[in-house]
């Protein structure tokens, strides 16, 4: 079973506007990833959060990661046309031995002109 | 540097025939995974190798089988194609000490 899920299931903004998504799992994990694909394309990593962080940048994007609650959000500020992809949270599980990642179902973003 | 390649980029089968997708990295990485992708279902995995000539087994492996007998490539076969087995599939590698797995572009393929 997926140990992720995001929300919303889509996103619509305009361009300059910013795009929150979130992410609830399940079990006690060592990090939490973002990862964006295109349509039609790979996933690209974006950022990891490790389980003792509670925030963390790049560039324009954002990640909060609360424990506590096993949620995520990814925040990504000033958007643009190109943002648009979907969006899946991965979860390096503890009982994983660090080798895999459950992904979520994803946020797909549309971020208009 | 390629990176993570994936051959073939689609295929069409028939229900019962067999194929191999290929899945090659030129980045020295020890584990490697394989993934299927569905409508509104995410990722999720088939099975994965953390070396070579080591296999095990992922969220979905029954219908797939895998083999790593090189360290930078890894083979997904499909002995007996089902229609449920429509998917886009991507593989996917990364090293030991890093979290960050990189992608291939995937194969598109469909059972008829």
């Amino acid at each position: 079973s997926q140990q992720g899920e995001e929300d919303p299931q889509a996103l619509s903004i305009q361009e300059g506007e910013n795009a929150t998504m979130n992410c609830s799992y399940k079990t006690s994990i060592n990090n939490l990833q973002w990862y964006r694909q295109n349509s039609g394309r790979g996933l690209v990593h974006l950022i990891l959060i490790r389980s003792n962080e509670r925030e963390k940048h790049s560039g324009r994007l954002r990640v909060t990661l609360d424990t506590s609650k096993k949620s995520s959000s990814l925040l990504i500020t000033a958007s643009r046309a190109a943002d648009t992809a979907s969006y899946f949270c991965a979860t390096a599980p503890l009982n994983s031995g660090y080798s895999t990642l459950t992904f979520g179902k994803g946020t797909m973003l549309l971020v208009s002109p | 540097n390629a990176g993570v390649t994936q051959t073939p980029k689609f295929r069409v089968l028939k229900t019962g025939q067999s194929m191999t997708l290929l899945c090659a990295q030129d980045m020295n990485h020890e584990y490697m995974y394989w993934y299927r992708q569905d409508p509104g279902m995410g990722l999720r995995l088939i099975h994965y190798s953390v070396g070579e000539g080591t296999t095990a087994k992922g969220e979905v492996p029954d219908g797939y089988n895998v083999s790593r007998l090189k360290k930078q490539n890894f083979l997904l076969g499909l002995e007996s194609a089902a229609p449920s087995q429509t998917s886009v599939y991507f593989c996917a590698s990364r090293l030991p000490g890093e979290e960050t797995q990189y992608f291939g572009p995937g194969t598109r393929l469909l059972v008829l």
